[in-house]
């Protein structure tokens, strides 16, 4: 089955800073790649997603790219605000059953 | 936000009795699923419906079983409650297009089990 890989675990970075955050699939059939963020005690929300026939995706500060050949994909968060710290998952699924598999999450601080 | 409840959103329970949780929907969507939630693990399948009566198993579905006799229904059972089962638990959703795979997550159910 499918098997995704996150990093870094935790990152803090400075307001206005940029964050970035990596994850690796290892199923080259896997088509939708979505990010979810989860506030404390909150479920996840859907804060962007990919599909494989696209290299790249921006929604304001957020953006997401994504390498087929290499397996990769990343979420990158501009301009970062104190409201952006959370923890962020990366997912992938295969097929039409949506069946997310998920990295095991990045918790973001952003520091004033 | 997507029409999903969860019920009970918080449970204690004693080792070795049977519990059920369950998610409700009102989009009518046709895809439901019950993930685990651990620290270190992210989120986990545990079983999915792809319909009324079909349903099939997750990465993490031994001690679980599931029921889905409506489509707005889909139910998460816990045979025998075991101590390695206290969990955040949540229910998500999609919609029938294959083209549409956006999962919509229940606010959780936390359930302990002493």
């Amino acid at each position: 089955g499918e098997n995704v890989e996150q990093h870094p675990s935790t990152l803090s970075v400075q307001e206005g800073d940029s964050a970035v955050i990596k994850c690796t699939y290892s199923d080259s059939a896997s088509n939708y790649f979505p990010w979810y963020k989860q506030e404390l005690g909150k479920r996840p929300q859907l804060i962007i997603d990919i599909r494989s026939n696209v290299g790249e995706k921006k929604d304001q500060r957020i953006a997401v790219t994504l390498n087929k050949t290499a397996k990769h994909f990343s979420l990158h968060i501009t301009e970062t605000q104190p409201e952006d710290s959370a923890v962020y998952f990366c997912a992938a699924t295969v097929g039409t059953a949506s069946k997310l598999t998920f990295g095991t999450g990045t918790r973001l601080q952003v520091t004033l | 936000d997507a029409g999903i409840t969860q019920s009970p959103r918080h449970k204690v329970t004693e080792t070795g009795t049977p519990v059920t949780l369950r998610c409700h929907q009102t989009e009518n969507h046709r895809y439901m699923y019950w993930y685990r939630q651990d620290p270190g693990h992210g989120l986990r399948l545990i079983h999915y419906s792809y319909g009324v009566k079909d349903t099939d198993k997750g990465e993490v579905s031994d001690g679980y079983s599931v029921s889905r006799s409506k489509t707005e229904d889909f139910l998460l059972t816990l045979e025998s409650a075991t101590s390695s089962q206290t969990s955040v638990y949540f229910c998500a959703i999609s919609p029938t297009s294959t083209q549409d795979t956006e999962a919509f997550f229940g606010q959780g159910t936390r359930l302990t089990v002493v």
